[in-house]
């Protein structure tokens, strides 16, 4: 069966920090893979998302990036956090069934 | 742009009612629109997919609507338990990639 998971859990950063969040998924090939972010009691916003190596799309301009160096592989970078990068991350993966499969999600704060 | 409503308020009722939420958009025609659960601090869970051409689909205590001339969904629970307690995200999937739009979900409660 397929597995998805993300680390950190959590995490405190300082403002100018970087940041690295990681995400692999085990049991399938070639998955779509996705960057969200949620925002305390908000819904979901698409970040990042990747439908092979190296191939990465963006959907809103910001202070991170994202990079996908093996198949099921999927990292979230900064190189200087800012407070409001402030949030719960969640790493996701589908295929083009359409629905989306989640990781326990990594929570940020930044001070 | 595509926008998707979702009830912010918290639903409250009583175990064994049926839990009935609601799901708004505007301005798409969706290929296929999919319900979600999310606890606190995990990440959401995939219930049910429902395409255009479904009026309605059914797993075990859940059923979902899909009008798509009304723009709407009604996700319910039918014999709701303190276990379903919970928030319920609505998505839409678009066609031009598998890119899902999320509603800001609903947060149900259900009292013993």
């Amino acid at each position: 069966s397929q597995t998805i998971h993300q680390w950190p859990a959590t995490l405190v950063q300082p403002v100018g920090s970087p940041l690295s969040l990681e995400c692999t998924v085990e049991g399938t090939s070639n998955p779509n893979l996705y960057w969200y972010r949620q925002a305390a009691g908000r819904g979901l916003q698409l970040l990042f998302y990747s439908v092979g190596i190296g191939q990465i799309s963006s959907e809103v301009p910001q202070n991170l990036s994202a990079s996908r160096p093996q198949d099921r592989q999927f990292i979230l970078s900064s190189k200087k956090l800012l407070l409001s990068d402030s949030g719960f991350y969640l790493c996701a993966w589908s295929h083009n069934t359409g629905e989306l499969f989640f990781g326990e999600g990594s929570r940020l704060t930044v001070l | 742009s595509q926008k998707i409503e979702q009830n912010s308020e918290a639903l409250n009722i009583q175990e064994g009612k049926t839990a009935t939420l609601t799901c708004n958009y505007t301005n798409y025609s969706p290929a296929y629109l999919q319900w979600y659960r999310q606890d606190p601090g995990r990440g959401p869970v995939f219930l049910l997919l429902i395409r255009e051409n479904e009026k309605e689909k059914r797993k075990e205590r859940l059923k979902v609507t899909f009008d798509t001339t009304l723009k709407q969904s009604l996700f319910h629970i039918t014999a709701s338990q303190p276990a379903d307690s919970a928030t319920y995200l609505c998505a839409l999937v678009i066609n031009a990639g598998n890119m899902l739009t999320f509603g800001g979900g609903t947060r149900l409660m259900v009292k013993p």
